[in-house]
């Protein structure tokens, strides 16, 4: 692995459906993002986390849930998946103290239907 | 509230043409100004800039910025069509996190 790995890459899933997007990286960042992006409203965050064992809301966190049980992992969860978080999901991570610059991972484009 | 504002939201040069992508921020804490090109997929990370006046370069672009008035310009000399992106400007803070606002970005399309 080099860098930010998301999988799936993309996903079509009915209205309430559980669904956990997952989001890996190998640089040993301590800080890990989640956004969304929508046309129109660029991108927001959901979730972010300083370091492993601690996360924190963003601009958008409600419908979504993460954890980080690690430094390499931060998977994101939508317990009950509405059309309205039809979007693509951005991961993102940076080396926190040191710069603001983020690394973006690929991104999963999520439909609900 | 924290707002990142770009300007023109949308731009088509011919190649060959020079541009400027403007972006202006209101941003408590601010710490750094970050442009990122994002072509088909993830964003890609272009500057970070944390000192007026102080111009980067990368090739043909390039990009300043001026904390008294709040805002940032991207330059692109000698555009090419594989210049072709969205740029994002992005305003950094120190909060409880590393908080990054993004601007909705300017649509650049290269024509030959």
């Amino acid at each position: 692995i080099a860098g930010i790995t998301q999988a799936p890459t993309s996903q079509i899933l009915a209205a309430g459906r559980r669904m956990t997007l997952r989001c890996t990286q190998d640089m040993r960042h301590n800080a890990m993002y989640w956004y969304r992006q929508d046309l129109g409203l660029g991108l927001r965050l959901i979730h972010y986390s300083n370091t492993a064992g601690t996360t924190g809301k963003g601009e958008v966190p409600d419908g979504y849930s993460v954890s980080r049980a690690n430094t390499d992992d931060f998977p994101l969860t939508l317990a009950s998946a509405v059309p309205s978080q039809t979007s693509v999901y951005f991961c993102a991570s940076s080396d926190s103290g040191t710069s603001a610059e983020q690394f973006f991972g690929p991104g999963t484009r999520l439909t609900v239907l | 509230e924290d707002k990142v504002v770009q300007s023109p939201l949308s731009l088509v040069v011919h190649e060959g043409d020079t541009v400027t992508l403007n972006c202006s921020y209101e941003v408590t804490n601010f710490r750094s100004l970050l442009w990122y090109k994002q072509e088909k997929k993830a964003p890609t990370f272009l500057f970070m800039l944390t000192s007026s006046g102080i111009e980067k370069k990368s090739g043909r672009l390039s990009s300043i910025l001026d904390k008294k008035e709040l805002f940032s310009i991207l330059n692109i000399t000698a555009t090419q069509t594989g210049d072709s992106a969205v740029y994002l400007c992005a305003g950094g803070s120190k909060t409880s996190y590393d908080k990054v606002i993004f601007g909705p970005g300017t649509s650049l399309s290269v024509i030959p």
